[in-house]
């Protein structure tokens, strides 16, 4: 089975200082990597999707994420944090079974940003 | 296009009572999936359908809770003789075919509390 263990459940930056969100993954073949971010009280949008093409993926709000297979990990960056990025955010692996595309969530980390 | 329609979006009930939460995919999807997510934590699978099939219900708890996805009309996910325990929040998802390639579409959820 496939998994997800985001590292810090909650970090904490200034505003316009650079954002790091740490996953690591488990999977025994080339897995399919998302990032979500949930809003207060809101659904989850999708952030940027790596599915084995490049291993850097540029997502919307000026966030990337970088696939390392060595490392297992799939890190979530911005340069440059803006208070509007202050929600709760998903890595998660996509695991098919019975051609369902079953999405295994991270718990997830709370960020904030001071002004 | 309307996104993924999730209604109602706070549901209150007592110990006991029965607790139905609708979900209308996205026009031209098939595919619909049901997450729970507990307070604290990441969204974890509970069922996925296609019109008229339940496709995968390994997520579903065993006694109490059960899907539907009719031919027409939306998605209904049913909780009999509701406890404080099922207190959570209840997303759905939809996309177009059950392949990998295909990010899943959210909704707003429901949030259910039992008291």
């Amino acid at each position: 089975a496939q998994s997800v263990t985001q590292l810090d459940s909650h970090v904490s930056v200034s505003e316009g200082t650079p954002v790091l969100l740490r996953c690591n993954y488990s999977s025994s073949y080339s897995p399919s990597l998302f990032w979500y971010v949930q809003h207060p009280n809101k659904g989850l949008q999708l952030l940027l999707k790596y599915t084995s093409a490049a291993t850097l993926v540029k997502g919307i709000n000026g966030f990337e994420a970088e696939f390392k297979k060595s490392e297992t990990s799939f890190h979530l960056t911005k340069p440059s944090a803006h208070m509007s990025d202050a929600a709760e955010y998903f890595c998660v692996v996509s695991d098919i079974m019975k051609g369902a595309q079953k999405l295994v969530f991270g718990q997830g980390t709370r960020l904030t940003i001071n002004p | 296009n309307a996104g993924v329609m999730q209604n109602p979006r706070h549901l209150v009930r007592r110990r006991g009572q029965e607790a139905r939460l609708r979900c209308s995919p996205m026009k031209g999807h098939s595919h619909v999936y049901w997450y729970r997510q507990l307070p604290e934590e990441g969204l974890k699978f509970m069922v996925y359908l296609q019109k008229e099939n339940i496709i995968d219900e390994s997520g579903m708890p065993k006694e109490r809770f059960s899907a539907e996805f009719p031919k027409e009309g939306p998605s209904i996910l049913r909780i009999q003789q509701v406890v404080r325990g099922d207190s959570a929040a209840y997303f759905c998802a939809s996309s177009p075919v059950g392949q990998d390639n295909s990010p899943l579409h959210f909704g707003n959820g429901t949030r259910l509390t039992v008291t």
